[in-house]
């Protein structure tokens, strides 16, 4: 079975510095792996994803997650946050094999403060 | 208009009380989904169905049941809804495969509490 871990529950950053949001998945075969982002009162939206090829994928809003086959790992990182990125973030992981059923980490708060 | 809308936004409701949340959508997806969240768990899929002759459980299906009564509209129901089914529920839609493989498409959310 599929899980997936996010290491890090709040994190706090001031405008325009660099932000790492950490995730580790499990799984015992070939996955997919995405990052969805949760704005206050609103639905999730999709950051972006991994299928296959490039292991760093870039996404919406000038996001990017590298993917590490070897560390199970699938960061989201941007250099220069603002403001309008305060959100809740999270990490999800779905099997080849289940389609498109995913499993959702605990989720990030990101605060980004003046 | 919104692509996957549920009803209601929110609902206050008794211990004990029948309680259906509904979900439909105009993206012409086959597959949909009912999550929960709840604080510091994250998401957890509660029920999906890839087309209208198939509903399958999630991980957390016990004390709910869904109705798929169309390829466009997904329900949940509470059957005698407990306090700890108190959390925001998502309706969420997807494509088969290709190029959209996982990438869900989400409605605003439905708030219970169960009182």
């Amino acid at each position: 079975a599929q899980s997936v871990t996010q290491l890090d529950s709040q994190v706090p950053v001031f405008e325009e510095a660099p932000v790492e949001l950490r995730c580790n998945y499990s799984s015992s075969v070939s996955v997919y792996l995405f990052w969805y982002v949760q704005y206050p009162n609103q639905g999730l939206q999709l950051l972006l994803k991994y299928l296959s090829g490039s292991t760093l994928v870039k996404g919406i809003n000038g996001f990017e997650a590298e993917f590490n086959k070897s560390q199970t790992s699938f960061h989201l990182r941007k250099p220069s946050v603002h403001i309008s990125d305060t959100a809740e973030y999270f990490c999800a992981v779905s099997e080849e094999t289940s389609g498109s059923r995913l499993t959702f980490g605990e989720g990030t708060q990101l605060t980004v403060n003046p | 208009d919104a692509d996957v809308t549920q009803t209601p936004r929110n609902r206050i409701t008794k211990t004990g009380k029948r309680i259906m949340l509904e979900c439909s959508q105009t993206k012409g997806h086959d597959r949909m989904y009912w999550y929960r969240q709840d604080p510091g768990l994250g998401l957890r899929l509660i029920y999906y169905s890839f087309d209208v002759k198939d509903i399958n459980k999630g991980e957390i299906s016990d004390g709910y049941s869904v109705s798929r009564q169309a390829q466009a509209k997904f329900s949940l129901s509470l059957e005698s809804a407990i306090p700890n089914q108190t959390a925001l529920y998502f309706c969420a839609t997807g494509a088969k495969t290709g190029l959209r493989t996982g990438e869900l498409f989400f409605g605003e959310g439905s708030r219970l509490t169960v009182l």
